[in-house]
């Protein structure tokens, strides 16, 4: 079964800073999807990957699949203190409709 | 567009007890899928629900079930609360058609505190 970990687990970070969250994934899925959430509250979606290569921005973030090497990656450019939220990778399977594969969530802590 | 609802916010119920929870998806989304949120075990699929048919199960007991209705809307369903169920239960819902793998949309989730 599909396995997903993400790392690292928890991030400080000053604004201003850039940095990368890494999601790791045991077996190719059909999909790899981005998603945030605010403490207390539910999951925004943030991207959609669908084929090795894809590469998806918005705003200061930006995701990225590499089918191959089982990765996808979300990097902050210039982070600013509303990037603050736990952020989510996910995997899922056509075959599998609706189940999707979340990895343990990385806690991103931007600090002035 | 008006998002995916879910009812009640939060409950309070003690073990033994059984609690239903209810999702509106978004309008034209056929597509429901449950979640369980809690610290420990992170996001664990449910199960999922297209056109009244349960299509994937995860690893969860049979205390656990679920329905759809015609229009869409789904409940799901715990029996024997057990201290261990309390989380957050998060519905999805996507426009995936019979075979597809569609965006999910999140509701705000239902915290239950099972004491």
């Amino acid at each position: 079964e599909l396995k997903v970990e993400q790392n690292p687990l928890f991030l400080s970070m000053q604004e201003g800073k850039n940095y990368t969250i890494y999601c790791n994934y045991s077996t190719t899925s059909d999909r790899l999807y981005w998603y945030r959430q605010d403490p207390g509250k539910s999951l925004e979606s943030l991207f959609v990957l669908l084929s090795n290569g894809a590469v998806k921005q918005e705003g200061r973030l930006m995701a990225s699949l590499d089918t191959k090497a089982r990765l996808s990656t979300l990097h902050i450019t210039a982070a600013v203190h509303d990037l603050s939220a736990t952020y989510f990778c996910a995997g899922g399977f056509y075959n599998q409709g609706g189940k999707l594969i979340f990895g343990q969530g990385t806690e991103l802590s931007v600090k002035p | 567009k008006a998002g995916v609802t879910q009812t009640p916010r939060y409950l309070i119920k003690t073990r033994g007890q059984q609690v239903t929870l209810s999702c509106s998806p978004i309008s034209g989304h056929r597509s429901v899928s449950w979640y369980q949120q809690t610290p420990g075990q992170g996001l664990q699929f449910l199960f999922e629900y297209f056109s009244e048919t349960q299509r994937n199960k995860g690893n969860f007991p049979g205390r656990f079930s679920g329905r759809q209705f015609s229009n869409s809307r789904s409940e799901m369903n715990v029996s024997t609360l057990e201290l261990g169920d309390s989380a957050l239960y998060l519905c999805a819902s996507s426009l995936a058609g019979r075979g597809g793998l569609g965006t999910q949309y999140f509701g705000p989730g239902t915290r239950l505190l099972v004491l």
